[in-house]
């Protein structure tokens, strides 16, 4: 089964701080994602990328951006937390042909 | 108007119960549809995948797309204690993950409860 790992269960981080959350899968997957969820408006996407080195935005890129240098690795970086970005964050991925997502297990984020 | 609505719920029925959960859509360029179901902190895992209009039954669920009717449902036969979950549709306009269009849009989320 595909495997996709967040490094973090749940974080608490000050308003201020850089934040990088780390997504890890390991089925070669090509493309990666990162949601958002939150009570009352679902899955959101943040941003996605398709091939190493590339990335598109999603619905609510504001605020993220990301970084993938390797196949296998996708991270989600916050430059400068706010409290409006308390969410719940999930990674997923999906081979370049048929399939649907796997996700990760999610990293609960909590801005203070 | 969001492109997908669901219903957010919370649903609770007894065991065994049949269980409907539906999403209406207004993107008629969706062609792939997905049922995900969410345990409490857990991610989403996929539980039926299904292309363009019909049925697809899988065990005690059955998935169902009306293109016609941008309406999509999964049913559960028998419902147990350990389906309580909620429950995300999801589609996409095409299969091709490396494009915009392979993205996916999620419903909300229908919360479930089926009490002993």
């Amino acid at each position: 089964d595909v495997k996709v790992t967040q490094s973090s269960r749940y974080l608490v981080k000050r308003t201020g701080e850089k934040v990088f959350l780390e997504c890890v899968q390991d089925m070669d997957h090509e493309n990666m994602f990162w949601y958002r969820q939150d009570p009352g408006l679902g899955l959101r996407l943040i941003y996605f990328s398709y091939d190493v080195k590339m990335k598109e935005k999603g619905d609510i890129p504001e605020g993220y951006s990301v970084s993938r240098e390797k196949k296998e690795r996708f991270s989600l970086i916050l430059e400068s937390a706010s409290t409006n970005q308390t969410s719940m964050y999930l990674c997923a991925s999906r081979p370049g042909g048929v399939g649907g997502y796997t996700f990760g297990s999610g990293t609960r984020l909590t801005v203070v | 108007q969001k492109e997908v609505e669901q219903d957010p719920g919370p649903l609770s029925v007894p065991e065994g119960a049949i269980v409907s959960l539906n999403c209406t859509y207004s993107n008629s360029a969706f062609q792939y549809f997905m049922w995900y179901r969410q345990y409490s902190r857990k991610g989403p895992e996929l539980l039926m995948y299904t292309y363009s209009s019909g049925n697809k039954e899988d065990g005690r669920f059955t998935a169902q797309v009306d293109k016609s009717s941008k309406y999509i449902s999964l049913f559960i036969r028998d419902s147990q204690p350990s389906d309580s979950a909620t429950y995300l549709c999801a589609m996409s306009a095409s299969n091709a993950g490396g494009t915009s269009y392979g993205k996916l849009t999620f419903g909300q989320g229908t919360i479930l409860t089926v009490h002993p």
